[in-house]
Protein backbone atom coordinates (compact mmCIF):
# COMPACT_ATOMS: atom_id res chain seq x y z
CA UNK A 1 0.00 0.00 0.00
CA UNK A 2 0.75 3.96 0.10
CA UNK A 3 1.43 4.51 -3.73
CA UNK A 4 1.94 7.66 -4.96
CA UNK A 5 2.33 7.74 -8.77
CA UNK A 6 3.15 11.00 -10.69
CA UNK A 7 2.04 11.86 -15.00
CA UNK A 8 4.14 12.40 -17.10
CA UNK A 9 7.41 10.77 -16.25
CA UNK A 10 9.52 13.02 -17.97
CA UNK A 11 8.67 16.22 -20.46
CA UNK A 12 9.77 18.21 -22.34
CA UNK A 13 8.31 21.46 -23.74
CA UNK A 14 9.40 24.86 -25.56
CA UNK A 15 10.57 28.09 -23.17
CA UNK A 16 7.51 30.07 -22.84
CA UNK A 17 4.78 27.32 -22.59
CA UNK A 18 2.90 25.91 -18.89
CA UNK A 19 3.40 22.74 -18.25
CA UNK A 20 1.11 20.51 -15.83
CA UNK A 21 2.58 17.10 -13.58
CA UNK A 22 -0.18 15.72 -11.69
CA UNK A 23 0.69 13.69 -8.18
CA UNK A 24 -1.73 10.76 -6.99
CA UNK A 25 -2.18 8.95 -4.30
CA UNK A 26 -3.54 5.30 -5.49
CA UNK A 27 -4.30 3.47 -2.23
CA UNK A 28 -4.96 6.58 0.25
CA UNK A 29 -6.60 10.10 0.83
CA UNK A 30 -4.16 12.59 1.40
CA UNK A 31 -5.12 15.68 2.44
CA UNK A 32 -1.63 17.28 2.49
CA UNK A 33 1.00 16.97 -0.56
CA UNK A 34 4.33 18.31 -0.87
CA UNK A 35 6.12 19.14 -4.07
CA UNK A 36 9.72 19.39 -4.20
CA UNK A 37 12.44 20.34 -6.94
CA UNK A 38 15.87 18.49 -6.87
CA UNK A 39 18.78 19.91 -9.22
CA UNK A 40 21.58 17.76 -10.20
CA UNK A 41 23.64 16.48 -8.06
CA UNK A 42 21.60 18.35 -4.80
CA UNK A 43 19.68 17.18 -2.47
CA UNK A 44 15.48 17.98 -2.77
CA UNK A 45 14.19 21.51 -1.60
CA UNK A 46 10.82 21.79 -0.91
CA UNK A 47 8.69 23.87 -2.66
CA UNK A 48 5.47 24.10 -1.04
CA UNK A 49 2.56 22.12 0.91
CA UNK A 50 -0.16 21.58 -1.64
CA UNK A 51 -3.79 21.20 1.60
CA UNK A 52 -6.87 19.40 -0.36
CA UNK A 53 -9.29 22.37 -0.53
CA UNK A 54 -7.38 25.33 0.50
CA UNK A 55 -4.28 27.68 -1.07
CA UNK A 56 -0.98 25.93 -1.05
CA UNK A 57 1.55 27.37 1.24
CA UNK A 58 5.27 27.99 -0.22
CA UNK A 59 8.53 28.47 0.78
CA UNK A 60 10.79 31.34 0.65
CA UNK A 61 11.21 32.04 -2.44
CA UNK A 62 9.21 30.20 -4.43
CA UNK A 63 7.25 32.10 -6.44
CA UNK A 64 3.05 31.36 -6.11
CA UNK A 65 2.39 32.61 -9.36
CA UNK A 66 5.11 30.74 -11.27
CA UNK A 67 4.50 27.42 -10.08
CA UNK A 68 0.60 27.48 -9.56
CA UNK A 69 -0.93 23.92 -7.53
CA UNK A 70 -4.58 23.03 -7.09
CA UNK A 71 -5.37 20.00 -4.93
CA UNK A 72 -8.87 19.77 -5.69
CA UNK A 73 -9.29 16.17 -4.24
CA UNK A 74 -7.85 14.16 -1.44
CA UNK A 75 -6.14 12.21 -4.46
CA UNK A 76 -5.31 14.35 -6.66
CA UNK A 77 -2.19 17.66 -6.32
CA UNK A 78 -1.43 19.71 -9.88
CA UNK A 79 1.44 21.48 -9.95
CA UNK A 80 1.46 23.71 -13.32
CA UNK A 81 5.18 25.48 -14.07
CA UNK A 82 3.55 28.61 -15.89
CA UNK A 83 5.54 30.11 -18.55
CA UNK A 84 8.89 27.41 -18.29
CA UNK A 85 12.36 28.40 -19.34
CA UNK A 86 15.52 26.63 -18.88
CA UNK A 87 15.87 27.53 -15.57
CA UNK A 88 13.30 25.73 -14.65
CA UNK A 89 14.44 22.23 -15.93
CA UNK A 90 14.64 20.06 -13.13
CA UNK A 91 13.42 16.80 -11.38
CA UNK A 92 9.93 17.47 -9.66
CA UNK A 93 8.72 14.94 -6.83
CA UNK A 94 5.20 15.11 -5.30
CA UNK A 95 4.66 13.39 -2.17
CA UNK A 96 1.32 12.34 -0.08
CA UNK A 97 0.81 12.22 3.97
CA UNK A 98 -0.65 9.21 5.12
CA UNK A 99 -1.65 9.03 8.34
CA UNK A 100 -0.15 6.43 10.56
CA UNK A 101 -1.69 6.15 14.13
CA UNK A 102 -0.60 9.37 16.05
CA UNK A 103 1.67 10.46 13.41
CA UNK A 104 1.77 10.40 9.31
CA UNK A 105 3.83 8.90 7.03
CA UNK A 106 5.21 10.96 3.99
CA UNK A 107 5.17 8.52 0.44
CA UNK A 108 7.15 10.01 -2.43
CA UNK A 109 6.25 9.91 -6.33
CA UNK A 110 8.70 8.28 -8.73
CA UNK A 111 8.93 12.07 -10.11
CA UNK A 112 8.96 13.97 -13.41
CA UNK A 113 12.12 15.42 -15.01
CA UNK A 114 11.43 18.57 -16.77
CA UNK A 115 13.37 19.55 -19.54
CA UNK A 116 12.37 23.29 -20.92
CA UNK A 117 14.49 24.02 -24.57
CA UNK B 1 14.27 20.34 13.29
CA UNK B 2 17.87 19.39 14.33
CA UNK B 3 20.35 19.37 11.79
CA UNK B 4 22.06 16.61 10.89
CA UNK B 5 25.28 15.52 9.74
CA UNK B 6 26.19 12.58 6.83
CA UNK B 7 29.43 11.45 5.39
CA UNK B 8 29.20 12.60 1.90
CA UNK B 9 29.95 9.10 0.24
CA UNK B 10 31.00 5.41 1.00
CA UNK B 11 31.63 2.09 -0.66
CA UNK B 12 30.70 -1.47 0.68
CA UNK B 13 31.33 -4.67 -0.82
CA UNK B 14 28.12 -6.43 -2.21
CA UNK B 15 27.18 -9.40 0.49
CA UNK B 16 28.71 -7.68 3.28
CA UNK B 17 27.37 -5.29 5.62
CA UNK B 18 26.93 -1.46 5.21
CA UNK B 19 26.53 0.95 8.23
CA UNK B 20 25.81 3.89 7.81
CA UNK B 21 26.60 6.74 10.39
CA UNK B 22 23.95 10.10 11.34
CA UNK B 23 25.31 12.25 13.78
CA UNK B 24 22.35 14.88 15.24
CA UNK B 25 24.11 16.03 18.49
CA UNK B 26 21.17 18.42 19.14
CA UNK B 27 18.53 16.45 18.22
CA UNK B 28 15.70 17.46 20.61
CA UNK B 29 13.93 14.53 23.21
CA UNK B 30 10.40 14.85 21.02
CA UNK B 31 11.99 14.48 17.57
CA UNK B 32 12.36 11.14 15.64
CA UNK B 33 15.50 10.26 13.42
CA UNK B 34 13.67 8.94 9.61
CA UNK B 35 16.02 7.46 7.21
CA UNK B 36 15.18 7.51 3.35
CA UNK B 37 17.04 6.45 0.73
CA UNK B 38 17.03 7.74 -3.30
CA UNK B 39 17.88 5.41 -5.76
CA UNK B 40 19.29 7.81 -8.53
CA UNK B 41 16.27 9.39 -10.82
CA UNK B 42 13.83 7.99 -8.56
CA UNK B 43 11.71 9.53 -5.75
CA UNK B 44 12.84 8.86 -2.38
CA UNK B 45 11.98 5.71 -0.59
CA UNK B 46 11.59 5.13 3.00
CA UNK B 47 13.39 2.98 5.29
CA UNK B 48 13.02 3.38 8.37
CA UNK B 49 12.60 5.59 11.87
CA UNK B 50 12.81 5.49 15.09
CA UNK B 51 12.70 7.84 18.83
CA UNK B 52 15.06 6.14 21.39
CA UNK B 53 15.23 2.18 20.93
CA UNK B 54 16.71 0.10 18.24
CA UNK B 55 14.44 -0.30 15.20
CA UNK B 56 14.72 -3.40 12.65
CA UNK B 57 12.07 -4.50 9.34
CA UNK B 58 13.01 -6.03 6.17
CA UNK B 59 14.95 -3.60 4.66
CA UNK B 60 17.32 -2.36 7.34
CA UNK B 61 18.52 -2.25 11.21
CA UNK B 62 18.58 1.55 13.16
CA UNK B 63 20.90 1.54 15.75
CA UNK B 64 20.20 5.08 18.02
CA UNK B 65 22.61 5.82 20.52
CA UNK B 66 21.67 6.50 24.31
CA UNK B 67 22.25 9.83 24.24
CA UNK B 68 20.45 10.10 20.68
CA UNK B 69 23.04 12.02 19.43
CA UNK B 70 23.69 10.08 16.43
CA UNK B 71 22.36 6.92 14.66
CA UNK B 72 23.46 4.23 12.28
CA UNK B 73 21.69 2.63 9.64
CA UNK B 74 22.57 -0.73 8.80
CA UNK B 75 22.15 -2.95 5.67
CA UNK B 76 23.05 -6.47 6.54
CA UNK B 77 23.86 -7.58 3.52
CA UNK B 78 23.83 -4.72 0.81
CA UNK B 79 23.27 -5.65 -2.41
CA UNK B 80 24.47 -3.75 -5.66
CA UNK B 81 20.45 -2.47 -6.30
CA UNK B 82 21.18 -1.09 -2.48
CA UNK B 83 23.37 1.53 -4.36
CA UNK B 84 21.58 5.05 -3.60
CA UNK B 85 21.85 8.44 -1.61
CA UNK B 86 20.46 7.72 1.82
CA UNK B 87 19.24 10.66 3.34
CA UNK B 88 19.56 10.80 7.65
CA UNK B 89 16.46 13.42 8.64
CA UNK B 90 15.57 14.56 11.89
CA UNK B 91 12.22 15.33 12.95
CA UNK B 92 9.74 15.92 15.57
CA UNK B 93 5.98 13.94 15.17
CA UNK B 94 3.88 16.55 14.66
CA UNK B 95 5.69 18.31 12.12
CA UNK B 96 5.09 17.27 8.53
CA UNK B 97 7.86 18.42 6.35
CA UNK B 98 11.01 16.98 5.84
CA UNK B 99 14.07 19.09 5.61
CA UNK B 100 16.91 17.23 3.48
CA UNK B 101 20.59 16.99 3.52
CA UNK B 102 23.19 16.18 1.10
CA UNK B 103 23.04 12.19 2.18
CA UNK B 104 25.73 9.62 2.28
CA UNK B 105 25.87 8.43 -1.38
CA UNK B 106 26.53 4.28 -0.48
CA UNK B 107 27.88 2.59 -4.07
CA UNK B 108 27.69 -1.25 -3.20
CA UNK B 109 30.79 -2.84 -5.05
CA UNK B 110 30.86 -6.26 -6.87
Amino acid sequence: GAVVSQHPSWVICKSGTSVKIECRSLDFQATTMFWYRQFPKQSLMLMATSNEGSKATYEQGVEKDKFLINHASLTLSTLTVTSAHPEDSSFYICSALRAAGPSYEQYFGPGTRLTVT
Amino acid sequence: DAKTTQPPSMDCAEGRAANLPCNHSTISGNEYVYWYRQIHSQGPQYIIHGLKNNETNEMASLIITEDRKSSTLILPHATLRDTAVYYCIVKSGNNRKLIWGLGTSLAVNP
